[in-house]
């Protein structure tokens, strides 16, 4: 059984740019969410998806955005961004929307410049 | 953002000893979670809680999932140099707009001196 896998590892990106992160979720995981980290912070909750649709959503603007593809692996897009964009981007899959348990991949460095 | 209070901030312990940490919220939550994040990677799920008052054990991990709801525990016996990284608790709520959403808090820094 694969893990949560997430790419690219790191990136550095300049000011107003847009961005795309990747995930692949656990095998036999349907849904998966997206969270913002900040240095010496606690996950933020961005949005899930669930069946290709997003069915809940954090406190953060339209310039991010989401997919999520029939093989459950799902995409987070930020559009215009802004030096606060820079932390840590985490994936986490789980098996149902009530997601019991969410495992996390490694995280996407973000270093916005 | 809405977030937790975990305490403490930062654990500073010796090698052998037993550490407790705890949660709490003004929201009740139906599922918790804690999680240890050592740096540069993703949290890793520890112990998972379903119904208030349950307590679970994972090896030298035991966490309580308090019975108001808005509560949890997570204690360490006997620790260990490994046991250093980041420990977060994060509550769920299966309900409203954030459905699935987790909570997490602040974080717990635990330093373990062999």
């Amino acid at each position: 059984e694969t893990g949560v896998t997430q790419s690219p590892t790191h990136l550095i990106k300049t000011r107003g740019q847009q961005v795309t992160l990747r995930c692949s979720s656990q095998s036999g995981h349907n849904t998966v969410s997206w969270y913002q980290q900040a240095l010496g912070q606690g996950p933020q909750f961005i949005f899930q998806y669930y069946r290709e649709e997003e069915n809940g959503r954090g406190n953060f603007p339209p310039r991010f955005s989401g997919l999520q593809f029939p093989n459950y692996s799902s995409e987070l897009n930020v559009n215009a961004l802004e030096l606060d964009d820079s932390a840590l981007y985490l994936c986490a899959s789980s098996r149902g929307r009530a997601n019991t348990e969410a495992f996390f991949g490694q995280g996407t460095r973000l270093t916005v410049v | 953002g809405q977030q937790l209070n975990q305490s403490p901030q930062s654990m500073f312990i010796q090698e052998g000893e037993d550490v407790s940490m705890n949660c709490t919220s003004s929201s009740i939550f139906n599922t918790w979670l804690w999680y240890k994040q050592d740096p540069g990677e993703g949290p890793v799920l520890l112990i998972a809680l379903y119904k208030a008052g349950e307590l679970t054990s994972n090896g030298r991990l035991t966490a309580q999932f308090g019975i108001t709801r808005k509560d949890s525990f997570l204690n360490i016996s006997a620790s260990i140099p490994s046991d250093v990284g980041i420990y977060f608790c994060a509550g769920r709520d299966a309900g409203g707009t954030s459905y699935g959403k987790l909570t997490f808090g602040q974080g717990t820094i635990l330093t373990v001196h062999p």
